[in-house]
């Protein structure tokens, strides 16, 4: 069964560090490219942060740059998100997903996040 | 930076009816790269549509996308009661941002 559970989420005060990760199962962890997206409550969707399958290139939003690293051990099939400096803004609901590339004929492509996992809870309040 | 802009941001339908949501991108994007996603209350997302008109697995085909360069668009056929939810389009091109849309909500009228 293809799954993503993450784990880590809690409440933390402003200026602290917390420590995200999703464990994958069910497929080759190493052959995708993997998301962070949160949502702050009642709002919409926001991509954080991607990592490439061998984990040599991320890329950040602008807001979590310099202070959120994502990263990946493809021997465990894990993924992580570590978050320094949090903000009252960072308080959300945070989603590990899945990005799959697709191949169609004549050479065309698409892609999207296919597996998600539930989210794990963020708050960060004094 | 790309920016996509959802519209509209509520639409009130009946079982049905027909849905149509529109996702316009700030500039051109490849329609390789935009997708959908349903959300329904305290559940993660769901992938619909990638490649802006393929349908992901399992997805019933009154489910379609279409579009290219700046207007993509979503629409649901004949909505059941299971397709009252938040739709977002999303892009993930070659270069970062790769920006989700606000969302378009579907809710009973």
């Amino acid at each position: 069964q293809v799954q993503l559970v993450e784990s880590g989420g809690g409440v933390v005060q402003p200026g602290r560090s917390l420590r995200l990760s999703c464990a994958a199962s069910g497929f080759t962890f190493r052959s995708y490219a993997m998301y962070w997206v949160r949502q702050i409550p009642g709002k919409g969707l926001e991509w954080v942060a991607v990592i490439s399958k061998d984990g040599s290139s991320t890329y950040y939003e602008d807001s979590v740059k310099g202070r959120f690293t994502i990263s990946r051990d493809n021997s465990k099939s894990t993924l992580w998100l570590q978050m320094n400096s949090l903000r009252a803004e960072d308080t959300a609901v945070y989603y590990c997903a899945r990005f799959e590339t697709y191949y169609y004929g004549s050479g065309r492509t698409g892609n999207g996040m296919d597996v998600w996992g539930q989210g794990t809870t963020v708050t960060v309040s004094s | 930076e790309i920016v996509l802009t959802q519209s509209p941001g509520t639409l009130s339908l009946s079982p049905g009816e027909r849905a149509t949501l529109s996702c316009r991108a700030s500039q051109s994007v490849s329609s390789s790269f935009l997708a959908w996603y349903q959300q329904k209350p305290g559940q993660a997302p769901r992938l619909l549509i990638y490649g802006a008109s393929s349908r992901a697995t399992g997805i019933p085909d009154r489910f379609s996308g279409s579009g290219s360069g700046t207007d993509f668009t979503l629409t649901i056929s004949r909505l059941e009661a299971e397709d009252f939810a938040v739709y977002y389009c999303h892009q993930h091109g070659n270069s970062p941002p790769y920006p989700f849309g606000g969302g378009t909500k579907i809710e009973i009228k």
